[in-house]
Order: C-alpha cells, then structure tokens, then sequence
C-alpha cells in the first residue's frame, strides 16, 4: 500500500464545504483512493472511492489530481453529523488505515 | 446497513484466559477481515479471509488465530489473552466484486 499523508485535524464551520486532503505521492497504477471515516466509536464507514476519475456520490466527492499524487475529499455542506476521524487510503485490495485526520464541524 | 454483527459487545477476561470473538454477516460475502483499534494506531489488520477455511494473517496476528467453517462466520481466538491485546476489535466484510469493506459495531475487550 502507498504511504498517505493528512492533517491530524480541521475545523469546518456547519454548512459550508469540508476539504479534506490527502497526499500520496507513491501510489502505484493499480491502487485505488479510499475514504472512510469513523464517528466516536463506531465501526469505521466507507464514503467512496476512485482510481483516476473524479467521483461523487450520496456522501461526498473525491477529486484525484492528474497525476493522481494527491486528493481531496469533499463534504458539500458540512452537518454536525459530520464530526469524526476521516482516513484517506491508497490500495489496491488490501485497505490499511492510517491515523486520519479529525474534523471537528463547529456550528 | 450491511448486515454485520459482531458478539460479544464487550468482554472482560483475565491475563492467560482463551477468548473467542464471533463476527456473522448476512450479506453472503466472500472476504472477512479482524481488525484491532487502539489510541495512536488507527486500525490494524489481524487476520482476514478470502473463503470458507481460507485464511491468513495480517500485520498484527502474533497471539491470534482464526477460523471460517462457513460463509458468515469468521472467528477470532485468543489462545491465552494478555493485558496487551486490550483493544477494540472490529470485524469487516467485502464482496467479491467490490473494494469497499463494510466494518461492525466492534467488540471492546479488556484483559486484566
């Protein structure tokens, strides 16, 4: 798996869009781009994926760069349901989970 | 939600004592995975399996065996618990077709 880097934290304020990057520098051809994000104890929860293509769904988007290096996950209007830990990972089948990074939306 | 369900909740047991930990789905899928969370690791794979009696290890599996009889049962024993597998445990599951995992609610362990 590609080693991804992300800030350990971030502030949103309620209802604008949350950012959250993500850089990996090293990912290989074959490896997709995974979020999921884990909400206090809770099991961990998938939010999208991609190889190379900007994708969308119900959640979020996912921006790849072209050079697919780094990408940035976007919540569009950012609830208080939002709070939780969000891990960016870069595999191709097997999914090793980071640190991540702790958004806190505030209201 | 997919259907994942992972017994018992919460278990406490003494250092030396064997633990078996259950996870069933309902979703009939192929590959099941055993994680452990504990604070400054993020979430670390322990086992996982890619079919009935299919298994093998992950990065964390020193202390731990597995099992998998049938599609919705993956098991996860400790032969002899000790105070550093103190953790949260979380069961996982994938279809074949798919990339994404779909976790449980998580079992919490301690061992004292």
């Amino acid at each position: 798996d590609a080693k991804t880097t992300q800030p350990t934290s971030m502030d949103c304020a309620e209802g604008r869009a949350a950012n959250l990057p993500c850089n990996h520098s090293t990912i290989s051809g074959n490896e997709y781009v995974y979020w999921y994000r884990q909400i206090h104890s809770q099991g961990p929860q998938y939010i999208i994926h991609g190889l190379k293509n900007n994708e969308t769904n119900e959640m979020a988007s996912l921006i790849i760069t072209e050079d697919r290096k780094s990408s940035t996950l976007i919540l569009p209007h950012a609830t208080l349901r939002d709070t939780a830990v969000y891990y960016c990972i870069a595999s191709y089948q097997k999914v090793t989970f980071g640190t991540g990074t702790k958004l806190q939306v505030i209201p | 939600d997919a259907g994942i369900t992972q017994s018992p909740r919460h278990k406490v047991t003494e250092t030396g004592t064997p633990v078996t930990l259950r996870c069933h789905q309902t979703e009939n899928h192929r590959y099941m995975y055993w994680y452990r969370q504990d604070p400054g690791h993020g979430l670390r794979l322990i086992h996982y399996s890619y079919g009935v009696k299919d298994t093998d290890k992950g990065e964390v599996s020193d202390g731990y065996s597995v099992s998998r009889s049938k599609t919705e049962d993956f098991l996860l024993t400790l032969e002899s618990a000790t105070s550093s597998q103190t953790s949260v445990y979380f069961c996982a599951i994938r279809g074949g077709d798919s990339y994404e995992q779909y976790f449980g609610p998580g079992t919490r362990l301690t061992v004292t």
